[in-house]
């Protein structure tokens, strides 16, 4: 079965950079969510999209910018970074009309800010 | 204090032991509780999903939840090498789906 898809896996910054990292979810599924999971804790919710539209947001901060495209897939832009922001970013999406249906997660992208 | 606690061990047990795995939450909200399995450098995998309190088996694997003193508990019968991970309980207090708080984790590893 199709997962949910991110790119890179992998990427290498330097301070004040930008990045942007895609997530290409389940067919069928309208909803993501972008989580950030630092070094030994536990991801934290930054934001999420349904049917194109923000519907929730977490801790996520003002530099990072996300969006949702017509084809679901979705985008997180990251600008000025810094070393802190390096982390194993993940995308999870769900098919939002049914409320049973779970959450399914990436293998995420693993970002070094250098 | 954090809306979710567990304990990050490490937890080391022998191959074929009975694990037990446990998380305790402060919010009264949270309705939808899981369990992931989550491997190095790997996105979570979802092992478990339980709404509000009961019981829930799923071949080795068992989930708990107890609304009323706040406690979740995952048991791992028969525990195998390959069950060695992260097990992270995450709850939601609006749909399933909805935007999840996790715990720490606990670090597993199934001695062969």
């Amino acid at each position: 079965a199709a997962g949910v898809i991110q790119s890179p896996r992998h990427l290498i910054k330097e301070k004040r950079e930008t990045a942007t990292l895609k997530c290409y979810p389940i067919p069928r599924h309208d909803t993501v969510y972008w989580y950030q999971q630092g070094p030994g804790q536990d991801p934290q919710f930054l934001i999420s999209f349904y049917e194109k539209m923000q519907s929730d947001k977490g801790s996520i901060p003002d530099r990072f910018s996300a969006q949702q495209f017509s084809d679901y897939h979705s985008e997180l832009n990251m600008s000025s970074l810094e070393l802190g922001d390096s982390a194993l970013y993940f995308c999870a999406s769900s098919l939002a009309v049914d409320p049973n249906e779970k959450l399914f997660f990436g293998s995420g992208t693993q970002l070094s800010v250098l | 204090q954090k809306e979710v606690e567990q304990d990050p061990g490490p937890l080391s047990v022998p191959e074929g032991a009975i694990v037990s795995l446990n998380c305790t939450y402060s919010n009264s909200a949270f309705q939808y509780f899981m369990w992931y399995r989550q491997y190095s450098r790997k996105g979570p995998e979802l092992l478990m999903y339980t709404y509000s309190s009961g019981n829930k088996e799923d071949g080795r694997f068992t989930a708990q939840v107890d609304k009323s003193s706040k406690y979740i508990s995952l048991f791992i019968r028969d525990s195998q090498p390959s069950d060695s991970a992260t097990y992270l309980c995450a709850m939601s207090a609006g749909r399933s789906n909805y935007k999840l708080t996790f715990g720490k984790g606990t670090l597993l590893t199934v001695n062969p």
